[in-house]
């Protein structure tokens, strides 16, 4: 059974770096995208952006100025790098492994595997 | 603001039938996935594709669409179903993933 392990910092400062990693357990890394989603206190669920297999990603366009996800198969893990954060930067974390398919000529995409989430705190 | 507008809260007594639903332009060439989330804990998959349940979903989850509109409904709604859902497809870009802003759900 695929297993999900977000690990980081839990406190950054004012335009620092924020880094996370994702370790994949239970299942290989190939075949799926890679995903970060973050929730802000109190707020709803924001996807930041993923990486395919294959190396290809996509970030989203309110974020992506700022971000990098990485990947290391060798490793089993994935990686997100959010440059310049601010106290709007500060979330609980998730990592998830998503994939796509397509039914009746509509394609569709998921999230069917999440880690717990870690939270980072943005503050001097 | 999200490009797939969800209503802020819902609420159904118990055993009721109940539907959450999901606007976006982009829902007319897309699915909508759906998540559910209880407080503390990660969100769960329930719905993907055209009506799709992962393993451990009960069958009185389902999902629908029309047009611009994407649904979830839950058909006698239980207290366990008390959560916050949240649906996941394209923008309307078409380019990358979004979320509604959720739906809280309260079980009376």
């Amino acid at each position: 059974q695929v297993q999900l392990q977000e690990s980081g910092p839990g406190l950054v400062k004012p335009s620092e770096t924020l880094s996370l990693t994702c370790t994949v357990s239970g299942g290989s890394i190939s075949g799926y995208y890679w995903t970060w989603i973050r929730q802000p206190p109190g707020k709803g669920l924001e996807w930041i952006g993923n990486i395919h297999y294959s190396g290809n990603t996509n970030f989203s366009p309110s974020l992506r100025s700022r971000v990098t996800i990485s990947l290391d198969t060798s490793k089993n893990q994935f990686s997100l790098r959010l440059r310049s954060v601010t106290a709007a930067d500060t979330a609980v974390y998730y990592c998830a492994r998503g994939g796509s398919g397509v039914q009746i000529y509509y394609y569709y995409y998921f999230m069917d595997v999440w880690g717990k989430g870690t939270t980072v705190t943005v503050s001097s | 603001s999200s490009e797939l507008t969800q209503d802020p809260a819902v609420s159904a007594a118990l055993g009721q039938t109940v539907r959450i639903t999901c606007l976006g332009d982009s829902l007319r060439s897309y699915y909508a996935t759906w998540y559910q989330q209880k407080p503390g804990q990660a969100p769960r998959l329930v719905i993907y594709g055209k009506n799709n349940r992962p393993s451990g979903i009960p069958d009185r989850f389902s999902g629908s669409s029309s047009g611009n509109t994407a649904s979830l409904t839950i058909t006698g709604a239980q207290a366990e179903d008390e959560a916050d859902y949240y649906c996941y497809s394209r923008d309307n870009s078409g380019n990358h993933l979004v979320f509604g802003g959720g739906t809280k759900l309260t079980v009376l």
